[in-house]
């Protein structure tokens, strides 16, 4: 089955760590999208990548980082410089980073920071 | 800057009935204009993408329509089923060449439940 997987489902971090959330593509698509979810709020976009070894600041990308080694792999860092890193965070893909390509997202990870 | 607005944050309705969804968007230079669905504690699945030079948009019991003019969107919901509960998302894309800002706009959403 194709698609997008994220990892782990739920996350809890203490304060002052850094954590890494994984997604993995096998749709062969080339962009690569990193979203957070506050509850009863929209999407907000973080990072995003268009072709592997190349990424972009979303609107909200301090105090996250990202790498984009291999096409089907964009993990996001949530370092401790992010002040307030509890949501839900969304991983997405589309086939060339089009205006018209359709957004497949993945199932998310809960991080809650403790 | 975009921003993108939906009202009810929820709604229920009983089962059978036909209903809408809005969308309302404060710049009117887009490119497209998407409606997801989000089941709870799940991702995002694309339900119908409008174009700007579209009116509408239709997939099964769901229909899209677009009014840039106006600024607003609405996705219709005909004899509606208890498994359509759900949160409907609505997201615009600017008309705009590259960068983060031609990237899509999400409103809040509509939380819908269709009781049985």
């Amino acid at each position: 089955d194709g698609g997008i997987t994220q990892s782990p489902k739920y996350l809890f971090r203490k304060e002052g760590q850094n954590v890494t959330l994984s997604c993995e593509q096998n749709l062969n698509h080339d962009a690569m999208y990193w979203y957070r979810q506050d509850p009863g709020q929209g999407l907000r976009l973080i990072y995003y990548s268009q072709i592997v070894n190349d990424f972009q600041k979303g609107d909200i990308a301090e105090g996250y980082s990202v790498s984009r080694e291999k096409k089907e792999s964009f993990p996001l860092t949530v370092t401790s410089a992010q002040k307030n890193p509890t949501a839900f965070y969304l991983c997405a893909s589309t086939l060339a980073g089009g205006p018209t390509d359709t957004q497949y997202f993945g199932p998310g990870t809960r991080l809650t920071v403790l | 800057k975009q921003e993108v607005t939906q009202i009810p944050a929820a709604l229920s309705v009983p089962e059978g009935e036909n209903l809408v969804l809005n969308c309302s968007f404060t710049d009117s230079a887009i490119y497209n204009l998407q409606w997801f669905r989000q089941d709870p504690g799940k991702g995002l699945t694309s339900l119908l993408l409008i174009q700007s030079s579209q009116r509408e948009q239709t997939s099964g019991r769901l229909n899209a329509s677009l009014d840039k003019s106006s600024g607003r969107s609405t996705l219709y919901i005909a004899a509606s089923q208890p498994g359509d509960s759900a949160t409907y998302l609505c997201a615009a894309r600017p008309l705009i060449s590259s960068g983060s800002a031609r990237q899509l706009t999400f409103g809040s959403g509509t939380q819908l439940t269709v009781l049985p």
